[in-house]
């Protein structure tokens, strides 16, 4: 069992990046497939991307490709996802994820709101 | 990319009626490998059950998965007051692992 606890709520002008983490208790984060979700106002879950830590693996989703990053430091136990080239349209909630490398997301963190507006 | 649409959009019932939701896949999905979630407002998603008849642990057995290849189907037998929120289904079978639209249960 493990909780996922993401920081907190962030404001940010367009063009600029985003790093949003996701710290985990319990358990080690780095054993579980890590995977973002992405869920506009009043809209649904997107899949951004996901990092298998032990075997060295990232994948992204193709609309997100060039301006993703998830990354994890297992001295924290903490996963990261870092967004760059932020638009209007990034506004969202994001949720960090865990599960088991060939299972769905079964433990969720919070969500991290972030707004992007000049 | 596997896409994922979901019907109804909308599904109005009451409670202890019996809530059937479809999700369909636009290629077949490998082991089966397609789970449902729970959304509340404010709330994160909660998974439900995968694979596609697994309960994830807790989750009441009022809430039935069945399905393969590309269609499956969510059964919730009784409906409770708590049930009524928006379900996704997400394939996890390859990358990116895309979810459904979303069905809005609502209570009639």
């Amino acid at each position: 069992q493990v909780q996922l606890v993401q920081s907190g709520a962030e404001v940010k002008n367009p063009g600029s990046s985003v790093k949003v983490s996701c710290k985990a208790f319990g358990d080690t984060l780095t054993n579980y497939a890590i995977v973002w979700v992405r869920q506009a106002p009043g809209h649904g879950l997107e899949w951004m991307g996901r990092l298998i830590h032990n075997v060295g693996v990232t994948n992204y989703a193709q609309k997100f490709q060039g301006r993703i990053a998830i990354t994890a430091d297992k001295s924290t136990n903490t996963a990261f996802m870092e967004l760059s080239s932020l638009t209007s349209e990034d506004t969202a909630t994001f949720y960090c994820t865990a599960s088991g490398t060939s299972e769905p997301p079964l433990f969720w963190g919070q969500g991290t709101l972030v707004t992007v507006s000049s | 990319e596997i896409v994922l649409t979901q019907s109804p959009g909308t599904l109005s019932l009451s409670p202890g009626e019996r809530a059937t939701l479809s999700c369909r896949a636009s290629q077949f999905i490998y082991s089966n490998s397609l789970a449902w979630f729970q959304q509340k407002p404010g709330q994160a998603p909660r998974l439900l059950v995968y694979g596609p008849s697994r309960r994830a642990a807790g989750i009441p057995d009022r809430f039935t998965g069945s399905g393969s290849g590309t269609d499956f189907t969510l059964t919730i037998s009784r409906l409770e007051p708590e049930d009524f929120a928006v379900y996704y289904c997400q394939q996890y079978s390859s990358s990116p692992g895309s979810f459904g639209q979303g069905t809005k249960l609502e209570i009639k």
